[in-house]
């Protein structure tokens, strides 16, 4: 099956720094998901990008699909950005093979 | 707007014994999926319904089994728990189609004791 590795596994952040985190995967693929899990585990779907840049507030992702990657730009952290981001992608069935995610501590 | 409900919240089941966890969803979407997430593993597909009248395995089946009630609801069945069960279970659902993204219920943390 498809593989969806992403990195950093971990990072620790000051409040007001930017971060990137990665997503490499292994097949073309027809969707791909950024979630944030927050710390009382609820997930939320943060983009839909199967290619191309989106944006929103703080937060944009950037997905390069020829070359099988995708990024997610953190800007002007806050405390609340906290918890762990996964990537997940389709491979056109409709059903999410997901990362095992960044694990993101920002603190004050 | 409830979006995706899942019930239990949590769950202590012993070794051997059975449960099901209910998910509804009022977003009148098509598709639905059980995740179940374990520490370091992400999440892995157990089961989903890509429409009413249909299911299908996903990545981890065994020892599972789900029913689509309806288009609203998606129920996953433990016959008979282990301790290899315990994990957190995500129900998720989606339109089903290119372009939209899926919506996660809170979770069900269960521990098979």
């Amino acid at each position: 099956g498809i593989q969806v590795e992403q990195s950093p596994p971990d990072l620790i952040l000051q409040e007001g720094a930017n971060s990137t985190l990665r997503c490499n995967f292994s097949d073309s693929v027809n969707n791909l998901q950024w979630f944030h899990q927050n710390p009382w585990g609820q997930l939320i779907n943060l983009f839909y990008i199967p290619s191309g840049t989106k944006q929103n507030g703080r937060l944009s992702a950037t997905t390069v699909a020829t070359e099988r990657y995708s990024l997610l730009y953190i800007s002007s952290s806050q405390t609340t950005d906290s918890g762990v981001y996964f990537c997940a992608v389709d491979l056109g069935y409709s059903t999410l093979t997901f990362g095992k995610g960044t694990m993101l501590l920002v603190s004050p | 707007n409830a979006g995706v409900t899942q019930t239990p919240k949590f769950q202590v089941l012993k070794t051997g014994q059975s449960m099901t966890l209910q998910c509804a969803q009022d977003m009148n979407h098509n598709s639905m999926y059980w995740y179940r997430q374990d520490p370091g593993m992400g999440l892995r597909l157990i089961y989903y319904s890509a429409s009413e009248g249909t299911t299908d395995k996903g990545e981890v089946p065994n020892g599972y089994n789900v029913s689509r009630l309806n288009k609203r609801e998606f129920s996953l069945r433990l016959e008979s728990a282990a301790p290899s069960q315990t994990s957190v279970y995500f129900c998720a659902s989606s339109i089903g189609e290119a372009g939209y993204g899926y919506t996660f219920g809170s979770g069900t943390r269960l521990t098979v004791v």
